[in-house]
């Protein structure tokens, strides 16, 4: 059972417009969630995070908006750049405490068209 | 932040036989954890690495199989035993840093 999901594998965005990366979780436990981007041939490097006291977190052209409702939230970049082409990795955990793991979805591969 | 490094970065290895991966981190941290991503999956946890104790495994996961040594606070390793196709993947080790986790660049094994 898929305790996050990112249900579309890709998306292809021209360079300069907004992408739009979403993931959706199952576990009602989960507080804390993070995006990773990941180049191929590297480990994921971390890019934003945001708890479920926020709704919205915002970090240069990245913004990460939680929908603790919908048990949803997604990643805007804008303006992409062709440098964003990359493997994003919404992780969830349920709660923000050291050493806590978390659970990954399956990874949405974005392409930044020139 | 934290630097992590892995060796080997990429291996093919036989059925049967086992590798050894290492992880080295620049900063003392208590807890590693060892992560599998395999082609077209998403990133899933092995297990959860203190020192001076022994590993944590998730659920489908056992240390005959995937045996963990954390000799130190800066130090793992993971063994891939007795090899067979399915385990080809990229290995990854991690650290928790407070704010968020830290991944190695990765290890690519493929096993004939």
């Amino acid at each position: 059972d898929q305790q996050v999901k990112q249900n579309s594998p890709s998306l292809s965005v021209q360079e300069g417009r907004i992408s739009i990366l979403n993931c959706d979780y199952t576990n009602s436990m989960f507080d804390y969630f993070l995006w990773y981007k990941k180049y191929p041939a590297e480990g994921p490097t971390f890019l934003i995070s945001i708890s479920s006291i926020k709704d919205k977190n915002e970090d240069g052209r990245f913004t990460v908006f939680l929908n603790k409702s919908a048990k949803h939230l997604s990643l805007h970049i804008v303006p992409s750049q062709p440098g964003d082409s990359a493997v994003y990795f919404c992780a969830a955990s349920p709660a923000r405490n050291y050493g806590q793991n978390f659970v990954f979805g399956p990874g949405t591969r974005l392409s930044v068209l020139p | 932040s934290a630097v992590i490094s892995q060796k080997p970065s990429r291996d093919i290895c036989q059925r049967g036989t086992s590798l050894t991966i290492q992880c080295q981190v620049d900063s003392q941290v208590t807890m590693m954890f060892w992560y599998r991503q395999q082609p077209g999956q998403s990133l899933t946890l092995i297990a959860t690495a203190n020192q001076g104790s022994e590993a944590t495994y998730e659920s489908g996961f056992v240390i005959d199989k995937f045996p963990i040594s954390r000799p130190n606070l800066t130090f793992s390793t993971l063994t891939v035993s007795n090899m067979s196709p399915e385990d080809s993947s990229i290995y990854l080790c991690s650290v928790d840093l407070g704010e968020t986790q830290y991944f190695g660049p990765g290890t690519r094994l493929l096993v004939l």
